[in-house]
């Protein structure tokens, strides 16, 4: 069975520090990647998506995806206390027609 | 667009009622998602359409949980009987395609509480 593994947390970071959150996937062939954000009592919103190897910057926030080690991470710098929220990593499978497989989610807290 | 519109946003029923979850996907998204939440399984898969065709059912956890989608504006997911352990958050997404760089958007959710 295809899985995406999280680590739950809670992440605990200080108000302007590096926050790193960690995704590994069991399906090698995958092809896209995906990070959720959302906030006690609402929906998931998308914040990053990734597609091929290496490093993708959108402001503060950086994803960084290794294919061959099936990993994918999402760095947060400068870390705001409204940062503090659960991440869910997404991944698209190789096989067609298939929908995204989730993790459950790393909680982050940024503390002021 | 207003986005994914989800109703009830909160429902309360008693063990044993039916329960009917209405979800309005994006206009012009193919796709359309039934996902269940809660603090022990995360985000689960129950059930997705493409053009409304069911495609995978897999994730429905049993026979007291259906899924319609009569139009490309509109969708149900019923449990009939409802059971305690059904109380989670249930989100509706839709996409335009599905997986590559096809972005999933969530409805805000109906929040079900079955005492």
């Amino acid at each position: 069975q295809k899985e995406v593994e999280q680590n739950s947390g809670p992440l605990s970071v200080p108000e302007g520090a590096i926050a790193s959150l960690n995704c590994t996937y069991s399906d090698r062939g995958s092809q896209s990647f995906f990070w959720y954000r959302q906030y006690s009592g609402k929906s998931p919103e998308l914040i990053m998506s990734i597609y091929s190897n290496g490093d993708k910057e959108d402001g503060r926030f950086t994803a960084q995806l290794n294919k061959a080690s099936q990993y994918v991470s999402l760095l947060i710098r400068d870390s705001q206390p409204s940062d503090s929220a659960t991440y869910l990593c997404a991944v698209g499978p190789n096989q067609a027609g298939t929908a995204l497989i989730f993790g459950k989610g790393t909680t982050l807290s940024v503390s002021s | 667009d207003a986005g994914v519109i989800q109703s009830p946003r909160h429902e309360v029923t008693e063990m044993g009622q039916e329960v009917t979850l209405r979800c309005k996907p994006i206009s012009g998204h193919d796709y359309l998602f039934w996902y269940r939440q809660t603090m022990m399984r995360g985000l689960e898969l129950l059930i997705y359409f493409n053009n409304n065709v069911p495609i995978d059912d897999s994730g429905m956890p049993e026979d007291r949980f259906s899924a319609k989608m009569p139009n490309a504006s509109f969708s149900t997911l019923k449990i009939q009987p409802s059971e305690p352990r059904d109380s989670a958050v249930y989100f509706c997404a839709s996409s335009f395609g599905l997986g590559g760089k096809n972005i999933q958007y969530f409805g805000a959710g109906t929040r079900l509480s079955v005492l």
